[in-house]
């Protein structure tokens, strides 16, 4: 199985702030890292797809880069409806997720 | 608009068994794989089994040999049958659509609660 790691696990931000969510997957996955958002009893919604693939909709703010296993979400300037948990995900051998990034208000 | 309905939460004593619906509208179920994913209280999101187009399935080891997943494409709508349960299977469950392998719709979940 594919283990999937991030960081922070937790992460105090300000408005306007840019920040990074690292993920580090436990073996090479060749791309197939998606990013979602959750907000509080809410189902998760898809933003990143192919490392780098914005999904429909999602603010240009949100980018993905990465390779081979370590991968990074940055939003360049948060706003405030960007605070929420975020997860990645491997697809290339079934599917995996990350424990979650809390991004709080600072 | 593309919308996922998952139903059939609820308590359940450990060993018991339950089935989770969900019926989809705005797309055709055939057309998708089709994956269950869950969230224990507190915590993150878990895979937890897909249906592919052609009917294949695969299962986390957490949950193979105990839950089934199928799908009914008359109905428009996919099923977790879960057997065994465990305290430790309590969780919102999701259903949700792969498109491209990522999932791009999902459900608002049911809630599965485990407990003696």
């Amino acid at each position: 199985d594919i283990q999937m790691t991030q960081s922070p696990s937790t992460l105090s931000a300000s408005v306007g702030d840019r920040v990074t969510i690292t993920c580090r997957a436990s073996q090479r996955i060749g791309g197939w890292l998606a990013w979602y958002q959750q907000k509080p009893g809410k189902a998760p919604n898809l933003l990143i797809y192919h490392t780098s693939t914005l999904q429909s909709g999602v603010p240009s703010r949100f980018s993905g880069s990465g390779s081979g296993t370590e991968f990074t979400l940055t939003i360049s300037s948060l706003q405030p409806d960007d605070f929420a948990t975020y997860y990645c995900q491997q697809y290339n051998s079934y599917y995996s997720f990350g424990q979650g990034t809390k991004l709080e208000i600072k | 608009e593309v919308q996922l309905v998952e139903s059939g939460g609820g308590f359940v004593q450990p060993g018991g068994s339950l089935r989770l619906s969900c019926v989809a509208s705005g797309f055709s179920i055939s057309r998708n794989d089709m994956h269950w994913v869950r969230q224990g209280p507190g915590k993150g999101l878990e895979w937890v089994s897909v249906v592919g187009i052609g009917g294949d399935t695969y299962y986390s080891g957490s949950v193979k040999g105990r839950f089934t997943i199928s799908r009914e494409n008359a109905k428009n709508s996919l099923y977790l049958q879960m057997s065994s349960l465990r305290v430790e299977d309590t969780a919102v469950y999701y259903c949700a659509r792969a498109e491209m392998r990522t999932f791009d719709h999902w459900g608002q979940g049911t809630l599965v609660t485990v407990s003696s």
